[in-house]
């Protein structure tokens, strides 16, 4: 079945760490996305990518990275620069420059220790 | 002001009664509109979408598109406890090639 995985699913990390969040699809979507969301919170725009070896930053990219060196796959690493990273991470994939939805995975969730 | 704008309630609906949700947006530019259920600890998941004035159903569910008062609404028929969840609008500006606005959703609770 075609879908966007995500992992791992919890994540912890502890102070001054880099940790970096996977997300693949199999959709052959060009376009990738990571959102953060908070508790009672709607979804903010971290990072996007239209395309292989290109991204630009969303709303919220600060204290994130992120590289799209395969169609398939958009890691996103949370840097020690983020001091408040406790929040669950949805990666989303679409068809680029379209009307068409996005559709997500099933989220990884961080915390810090 | 924000961009996409939901009541978040949480929006009480009797089992098998009409829910409806409403959400605004300020970009007159926008042209294409999702709805997104989340259940508590888990990923959204795409209901519908419309791009067009006016209605479009889907099982229970109806879409209803009002873009001279920039509104959106999604109307949940026969209500059911599996309904209760967080619905999510989201807007898609014409000047964003696929970049989503998202609101910050509005919670529904089925109650038998």
């Amino acid at each position: 079945d075609g879908g966007i995985t995500q992992s791992p699913k919890y994540l912890f990390r502890k102070e001054g760490q880099n940790v970096t969040l996977s997300c693949e699809q199999n959709l052959n979507h060009d376009a990738m996305y990571w959102y953060r969301q908070d508790p009672g919170q709607g979804l903010r725009l971290i990072y996007y990518s239209q395309i292989v070896n290109d991204f630009q930053k969303g709303d919220i990219a600060e204290g994130y990275s992120v590289s799209r060196e395969k169609k398939e796959s958009f890691p996103l690493t949370v840097t020690s620069a983020q001091k408040n990273p406790t929040a669950f991470y949805l990666c989303a994939s679409s068809i680029a420059n379209s009307n068409q939805p996005q559709h997500f995975g099933d989220g990884t969730r961080l915390s810090i220790l | 002001q924000k961009e996409v704008e939901q009541n978040s309630g949480p929006l009480s609906v009797p089992e098998g009664a009409i829910a409806s949700l409403n959400c605004t947006y300020s970009d007159r530019g926008s042209q294409s509109f999702f709805w997104y259920r989340q259940y508590s600890g888990k990923s959204p998941e795409l209901i519908m979408f419309i791009y067009s004035n006016g209605d479009k159903e889907d099982g229970r569910f109806t879409a209803q598109l009002n873009k001279a008062s920039q509104y959106v609404s999604l109307l949940i028929r026969d209500s059911q406890p599996s309904d209760s969840a967080t619905y999510l609008c989201a807007v898609k500006r014409a000047d964003s090639w696929g970049k989503l606005q998202f609101g910050a959703g509005t919670q529904v609770v089925v109650t038998p």
